[in-house]
C-alpha cells in the first residue's frame, strides 16, 4: 500500500479564516512533507518532518504552521491567508529523510485544492 | 541554471505513437531518478523509479538513464489518451538529507484520440 490521503479535498476560505489541511499515512514512513503547487509549476518544498521533528522550514511565512502529531499523521494549520496563497496543497511521505537514496523516493497524496478569497 | 532542466512541452501526439520525455541535470549527486505522472488537479503518481544507467522496462513505460551524459528519458509506447497528463521528473541525491527531491518543470503530454 503506497497511500497518502489528505483532507479536504477542495477547501474555499476567507483571508480572515481559521482552516486545517490535513495528511495520514499508514506505511510506515518516517519523513512527511508539505508541497504547495501552483499551476504548470513544479512542487515547491514547504516544510520537512522527520521522525516526528520539524527539519526543514523553506521560510515559509507565518501565517502557515505545520503540526506532526504522530508518525501517520501531518497537519497545516491555515490563519489570515492572502488570494496568492490559492493553490494545490501536497502531502507526501518517504520511509525516512536522512539515509538518502531509494528510502528518500516520495510518494504523494491527492492534494487539497485551496481558494483564498 | 537549474539543477534539473526538463522540456516544458506542450506536447501533442496521435493515439498510439511513440513519445520520449527528456531532462538534463547538472549535479553529478544525483544517483535516483523517478519519473513522476500529474493529472490535471491530482497529486504526482510514482510512475517509474531507476538508480542505473541503462533501461527500466514497465509495461509500455521504459525509463532511461545516461549518467555520464546526465541525461534521463521517458518512452511511452503505444501511447493512450489515458497517458495525457503532466510528466515530472525528480531525482536525488546519494547523499540523504530532508531537502533532497528536486523536480524538473514538467512536460504536458495531449495524446489525441
Amino acid at each position: 500500500d503506497t497511500e497518502v490521503t489528505q483532507t479536504p479535498k477542495h477547501l474555499v476560505m476567507g483571508m480572515t479564516n481559521k482552516k486545517s489541511l490535513k495528511c495520514e499515512q499508514h506505511m510506515g514512513h518516517r519523513a512527511m512533507y508539505w508541497y504547495k503547487q501552483k499551476a504548470k509549476k513544479p512542487p515547491e518544498l514547504m516544510f520537512v518532518y522527520s521522525y516526528e521533528k520539524l527539519s526543514i522550514n523553506e521560510s515559509v511565512p507565518s501565517r502557515f504552521s505545520p503540526e506532526c502529531p504522530n508518525s501517520s499523521l501531518l497537519n497545516l494549520h491555515l490563519h489570515a491567508l492572502q488570494p496568492e496563497d490559492s493553490a494545490l496543497y501536497l502531502c507526501a511521505s518517504s520511509q525516512d529523510s536522512i539515509s538518502g537514496g531509494a528510502s528518500d523516493t516520495q510518494y504523494f497524496g491527492p492534494g487539497t485544492r485551496l481558494t483564498v478569497l | 541554471q537549474k539543477e534539473v532542466e526538463q522540456d516544458p512541452g506542450p506536447l501533442s501526439v496521435p493515439e498510439g505513437a511513440i513519445v520520449s520525455l527528456n531532462c538534463t541535470y547538472s549535479n553529478s549527486a544525483f544517483q535516483y531518478f523517478m519519473w513522476y505522472r500529474q493529472y490535471s488537479r491530482k497529486g504526482p503518481e510514482l510512475l517509474m523509479y531507476t538508480y542505473s544507467s541503462g533501461n527500466k522496462e514497465d509495461g509500455r513505460f521504459t525509463a532511461q538513464v545516461d549518467k555520464s551524459s546526465k541525461y534521463i528519458s521517458l518512452f511511452i509506447r503505444d501511447s493512450q489518451p489515458s497517458d495525457s497528463a503532466t510528466y515530472l521528473c525528480a531525482m536525488i541525491r546519494g547523499t540523504g538529507g530532508a531537502n533532497n527531491l528536486f523536480f524538473g518543470t514538467g512536460t504536458r503530454l495531449t495524446v489525441i484520440p
